[in-house]
């Protein structure tokens, strides 16, 4: 069973700093499943990333995906007040634990 | 615009069931396969399983095999998740969520969520 370990589980930045968020896949896996979900409080996820670096409809291109095998990345390049949320990785059937991103 | 409509909040009691159900409106049920994930209070997400509605087929996460049961009703464009032998740890936000495309697992539509509370 593959398991998805995210990291940092708390992160700290002020609007208009970059956040960089990390996947790691306990064995190698399938870019084509890997996707990216932001979460609000009182909401459902929302796609934003899949197939590891294709943007879902709609989602600013600020929000962008990278990476391979075990070790996968979600940027946001400027931060905006509405970006502070929490942050999921997905591999098929597994989640990883989240990111939540704060404001500093 | 796609919509996915839950059922409302339940209370059971432990050993009970639950059957949640999720309406689809604004695209071709048949054509997308549709997923349910839960997330307990303050926890992160827990993938439980998909139905195709095209044939009914299903794939259930191994945790839950035994104890849920995924099924839909094309007529009306409604998926149904139902979940038996509740435990207090089944107390959770279930959420059904629909395939963006194809047979994979990106979710781009969600229901609102269903509160059970088992107590």
């Amino acid at each position: 069973e593959i398991v998805l370990t995210q990291s940092p589980g708390t992160l700290s930045l002020s609007p208009g700093e970059r956040a960089t968020l990390s996947c790691r896949a306990s064995q190698g896996v399938s870019s084509t499943y890997l996707a990216w979900y932001q979460q609000k409080p009182g909401q459902p996820p929302r796609l934003l990333i899949y197939g590891a670096l294709d943007r879902a409809t709609g989602i600013p291109d600020r929000f962008s995906g990278s990476g391979s095998g075990t070790d996968f990345t979600l940027s946001i390049s400027r931060l905006e007040p509405e970006d502070f949320a929490v942050y999921y990785c997905q591999h098929t059937e597994t989640f990883g634990q989240g990111t939540t991103l704060e404001i500093k | 615009q796609v919509q996915l409509v839950q059922s409302g909040a339940e209370v059971k009691k432990p050993g009970a069931s639950v059957k949640v159900s999720c309406k689809a409106s604004g695209y071709t049920f048949s054509d997308y396969h549709m997923h349910w994930v839960r997330q307990a209070p303050g926890q992160g997400l827990e993938w439980m399983g998909r139905i195709n509605p095209n044939n009914g087929a299903t794939n259930y996460a191994q945790k839950f095999q035994g104890r849920v049961t995924m099924t839909r009703d094309t007529s009306i464009s409604t998926a149904y998740m139902e979940l038996s032998r509740l435990r207090s740890d089944d107390t959770a936000l279930y959420y059904c969520a629909r395939i963006r495309s194809g047979n994979g697992y990106n979710l781009d539509h969600w229901g609102q969520g269903t509160l059970v509370t088992v107590s």
